[in-house]
């Protein structure tokens, strides 16, 4: 079945820092989302890409919709402490309804 | 205020008694599907419903139930829960089955 790959399990950086992680996908995905799940509570979407290529921006989180369909990448500029959580990828292949989630990425930012 | 609920948000339960997990959303979405969250396996799909009266499993559908009679509601049963079954689930909910999914807030389920 579909697998989805997330990278890194979990990472450490200074405040200030920027941030990549990104998710693989085993076959081609329509949609991807990217969700933020603080402790105790649910995901919380961030970012939504609907093409291949796509670019897309929600202050200073940037994702992107991989050109081979296979991927996506979040970045997040000068981490803040409240970015401490975990996140999460989704991504929904076609002729589906299902969406298949990354096992997260867990952010830990030193002040 | 647009959003998914669920009740309870913590349950502890023993094996074998019959318990429903409720879900209710507020926005009029024809999507809406159950997972439940494990460590180190990510969020798993239990069910999901497209529309009224439309129900499919998911990835991990056994020991579960759902039904969906009315658009805002999907309730999540077991009907005879397991210690396997403990676990955190989400309820969540979009627009159409393609468009991006809105999370409750959770229910924590011990079965003992």
């Amino acid at each position: 079945g579909q697998q989805l790959n997330q990278s890194p399990q979990s990472m450490f950086i200074q405040e200030g820092e920027d941030v990549s992680m990104n998710c693989t996908s085993s076959s081609i995905f329509n949609t991807w989302l990217w969700y933020k799940q603080d402790p105790g509570e649910g995901p919380v979407l961030l970012i939504a890409l609907y093409k291949a290529g796509e670019l897309t921006s929600n202050g200073r989180l940037t994702a992107q919709f991989g050109i081979t369909r296979k991927d996506s990448f979040l970045n997040i500029s000068a981490s803040i402490p409240s970015d401490v959580g975990i996140y999460f990828c989704a991504g929904r292949g076609s002729g589906t309804y299902k969406y298949i989630f990354g096992t997260g990425t867990r952010l830990k930012v030193l002040a | 205020e647009a959003q998914v609920t669920q009740n309870p948000r913590y349950l502890i339960t023993v094996t074998g008694k019959k318990l429903t997990v409720t879900c209710s959303q507020n926005m009029n979405h024809e999507y809406m599907s159950w997972y439940r969250q494990d460590p180190g396996l990510g969020l798993r799909q239990i069910y999901y419903s497209m529309n009224v009266e439309v129900t499919d499993k998911g990835d991990v559908p056994e020991g579960y139930k759902v039904s969906r009679k009315e658009k805002r509601n999907f309730p999540l049963i077991l009907e005879s829960p397991s210690p396997n079954q403990t676990s955190l689930y989400f309820c969540a909910s979009s627009l159409t089955g393609i468009t991006e999914q809105f999370f409750g807030p959770g229910t924590r389920l011990t079965v003992l």
